[in-house]
C-alpha cells in the first residue's frame, strides 16, 4: 500500500534551536518528494521537490534530504524563528501518473 | 502574478442550503485539484480536473458533491444540501500539467454549517 508517513507528529523547541522532521514512504514507483509549509489557516506553500537523484536540497535554513534506498527523507530546519511555526507536510509523487500521497504533517510550534 | 484564488474565504450556510465554492487557477495552468481540511487533520484528496473533464473524482462523496471545470470561468466545488459535517475549509490547487511538479495552492474557503 502507499503511504507515507511523518514524525514526530508534533514538536515544540525554542526558538533559535535546530530540528529535524521525519518522512518515511512506501510508494512506488517513486517520481519526486515534496515538502510543504502549512501556516495555520493558509494554504500549503511549497518548500522542496526533490527528484531521485537527488540526495540534498536547500531552501534558505531549510535543508531537505532524499535517501532513495531506504525511502526516507528529512527536513533540517536551522536557527528556528518563530514564524516557522506550522504544519510541515511531506507529499510523495507517483511514476506515470498524477496522484499524490500526502504524509499526515509534523505540526512545529516554536517558543519564543 | 496573481495566484490561485479561491472565493468565497469565508461561507457560512444552513443545513439543507447548497454551497458554491470557486476557484480560479495561476495563469496558464490547466490542472485543478481540491482538498477538503478538517480541523487539526491533513488535507484529503477530493477531486482532479482538467478544462471540461473529470480526471478523478475518487475522493469525492458520492452524493452531493460535485466539481467542473469550465473551458471559460473558474472551477467550481457545488455542495448540495449541506449538513454539519461539511464544514471544514476546502483547498484548491494548480498545476501547469499532470505531475509536472510543485501544486500551487490557494488560500482556502472555510464553509461553517450552522
Amino acid at each position: 500500500k502507499n503511504q507515507v508517513e511523518q514524525s514526530p507528529q508534533s514538536l515544540i523547541i525554542l526558538e533559535g534551536k535546530n530540528c529535524t522532521l521525519q518522512c518515511n514512504y512506501t510508494v512506488s514507483p517513486f517520481s519526486n518528494l515534496r515538502w510543504y509549509k502549512q501556516d495555520t489557516g493558509r494554504g500549503p506553500v511549497s518548500l522542496t521537490i526533490m527528484t531521485f537523484s537527488e540526495n540534498t536540497k536547500s531552501n534558505g535554513r531549510y535543508t531537505a534530504t532524499l535517501d532513495a534506498d531506504t525511502k526516507q527523507s528529512s527536513l533540517h530546519i536551522t536557527a528556528s524563528q518563530l514564524s516557522d511555526s506550522a504544519s510541515y507536510i511531506c507529499v510523495v509523487s507517483m511514476d506515470s501518473n498524477y496522484q499524490l500521497i500526502w504524509g499526515a504533517g509534523t505540526k512545529l510550534i516554536i517558543k519564543p | 502574478n496573481a495566484g490561485v484564488m479561491q472565493n468565497p474565504r469565508h461561507l457560512v450556510r444552513r443545513r439543507g442550503q447548497e454551497a458554491r465554492l470557486r476557484c480560479s487557477p495561476m495563469k496558464g495552468h490547466s490542472h485543478v485539484y481540491w482538498y477538503r481540511q478538517l480541523p487539526e487533520e491533513g488535507l484529503k484528496f477530493m477531486v482532479y480536473l482538467q478544462k471540461e473533464n473529470i480526471i478523478d473524482e475518487s475522493g469525492m462523496p458520492k452524493e452531493r458533491f460535485s466539481a467542473e471545470f469550465p473551458k471559460e470561468g473558474p472551477s467550481i466545488l457545488r455542495i448540495q444540501q449541506v449538513v454539519r459535517g461539511d464544514s471544514a475549509a476546502y483547498f484548491c490547487a494548480s498545476s501547469p500539467g499532470r505531475n509536472t511538479g510543485e501544486l500551487f495552492f490557494g488560500e482556502g474557503s472555510r464553509l461553517t454549517v450552522l
